[in-house]
């Protein structure tokens, strides 16, 4: 089985960088992968981490360290309209797509 | 041109009727999912097809029962609703890698 470790939740004001960690436990681990969900919205895909290391889209950017089972989103620069829940979830053996229980991000004028 | 579109959007029912829920995705993938979201927004996979055949079958009662008639669709079906069920369930599907995940926008289900 896999499980996810994230804090509930992160505030933030506007303008400043946001790091929201995530810790795994999994067997037959591919990657780690980032999703975004505003309030009454689906959850749509931030970024993917198959490699040890940083991948940076735009404002976003997402770590993995596989030795350490961990892996962080770093949101930079701040706006309003990163208010909203992140999820990290592990690919996994057997088509597996498990999420953690969602990090609450309030971004403060 | 929706990716993934999934119907109903909303659902209200009286316990004890049975309900289905469709799920279609155009992007090819070879990979389904239906998720239960609950009101702590925990997302709890449920199932898990590839080219129709059940892959996870997590600890679900059997009053559910999805169907995928092609690659291109799973349906949920529910039967027998109870108080318990009212959530939001996504369907979603991914590539062979499951490198990312498409959802559905949602059905968000009340039983009342």
């Amino acid at each position: 089985g896999q499980s996810l470790e994230q804090p509930s939740e992160v505030t933030a004001v506007e303008g400043a960088i946001v790091q929201i960690n995530c810790t795994y436990q999994t067997s037959g681990f591919y990657g780690l992968s980032w999703y975004q969900q505003h309030d009454g919205g689906a959850p749509t895909f931030l970024s993917y981490n198959a490699l040890d290391g940083l991948e940076e889209t735009g404002r976003f950017s997402s770590f993995l360290s596989r030795s350490d089972s961990y892996g962080y989103l770093l949101l930079q620069e701040l706006q309003m309209k990163d208010s909203a829940s992140y999820f990290c979830a592990a690919s996994g053996s057997a088509r597996q797509l498990t999420f953690g229980s969602g990090t609450q991000l309030t971004v403060l004028p | 041109d929706t990716a993934v579109s999934q119907t109903p959007k909303y659902l209200v029912t009286q316990m004890g009727n049975d309900k289905s829920i469709k799920c279609e995705q155009n992007l090819g993938h070879d990979t389904m999912y239906w998720y239960k979201q609950d009101s702590k927004k925990f997302l709890k996979i449920m199932f898990s097809y590839n080219n129709k055949e059940l892959i996870i079958n997590e600890t679900v009662p059997n009053r559910f029962s999805p169907k995928s008639p092609d690659k291109a669709h799973l349906n949920l079906h529910i039967n027998s609703l109870e108080l318990g069920d009212s959530a939001v369930y996504f369907c979603a599907s991914s590539p062979a890698g499951v490198t990312e995940a498409f959802f559905g926008q949602g059905t968000r289900l009340t039983v009342v």
